[in-house]
């Protein structure tokens, strides 16, 4: 089966930087996804990682270890346009031949100001 | 980049009447479009996976008969929610494999009364 865990919520101070923490077990790994998603709209793309390290993308940054099943998502510079939820998504092989992503809980990120 | 168009983005259908949702990707072929169903401060859930041209796949407890999905050409796929219920009451978005990822259409906020 898959499992994938990210915190509930989190929250930040404008300027500063924050990680967001996913553990997964998956049946088969081909690839993490970090999306981010304003209320009532749809996810939009921040990142892709299928081999192990650190993927740096201007003020977001995704890590990945495949041996430890755990990515993060580290943003900085905080703006409060950040303040939305941070999905992370792995595609699994082993589910289905479309290889079907499955979604963590989401992880809301509050940025104060 | 790759544009999935969603219609309509909100809708309120009263109880026991069916509603279509429709899924276009726009310049880029489709060949498989994922279904899912987000309720508040909850992860997207996958409820079928549809490839142009024949039947869709439906998740375990989705009920297909009440969840049409058609994928007659690779730019649209539709979604219809026939005899609608309240607890149908969701978030209903669309993906497909295309640009950076999976691009998601703009989600439809379906209520039923």
């Amino acid at each position: 089966g898959q499992n994938i865990d990210q915190p509930t919520e989190m929250t930040a101070t404008e300027g500063a930087i924050v990680q967001i923490n996913c553990t997964y077990q998956t049946s088969g790994f081909n690839g993490l996804f970090w999306y981010q998603q304003h209320a009532g709209e749809a996810p939009t793309f921040l990142s892709y990682n299928v081999l192990d390290g650190l993927e740096e993308k201007g003020r977001f940054s995704s890590f990945l270890s495949r041996s430890k099943g755990y990515s993060y998502l580290l943003l900085k510079e905080l703006q409060m346009k950040d303040s939305a939820s941070y999905l992370c998504a792995v595609r699994d092989p082993q589910r289905g031949g479309s290889y079907i992503p499955t979604f963590g809980r989401g992880t809301s990120l509050i940025v104060h100001p | 980049g790759a544009v999935v168009s969603q219609h309509p983005s909100r809708v309120i259908c009263k109880s026991g009447t069916s509603v279509k949702i429709e899924c276009r990707s726009l310049d880029f072929q489709a060949t498989t479009m994922f279904w899912y169903r987000q309720f508040p401060k909850q992860s997207l859930m996958l409820m079928a996976t549809s490839n142009e041209g024949s039947k869709a796949t439906y998740e375990q407890g989705v009920e297909k008969d009440k969840f049409l999905i058609n994928h007659a050409s690779l730019t649209l796929s539709t979604l219809t929610v026939t005899s609608a219920h309240p607890e149908d009451s969701s978030f209903y978005i669309c993906s497909a494999t295309g640009g950076s990822g999976y691009t998601f259409g703009s989600g439809t906020r379906l209520t039923v009364v």
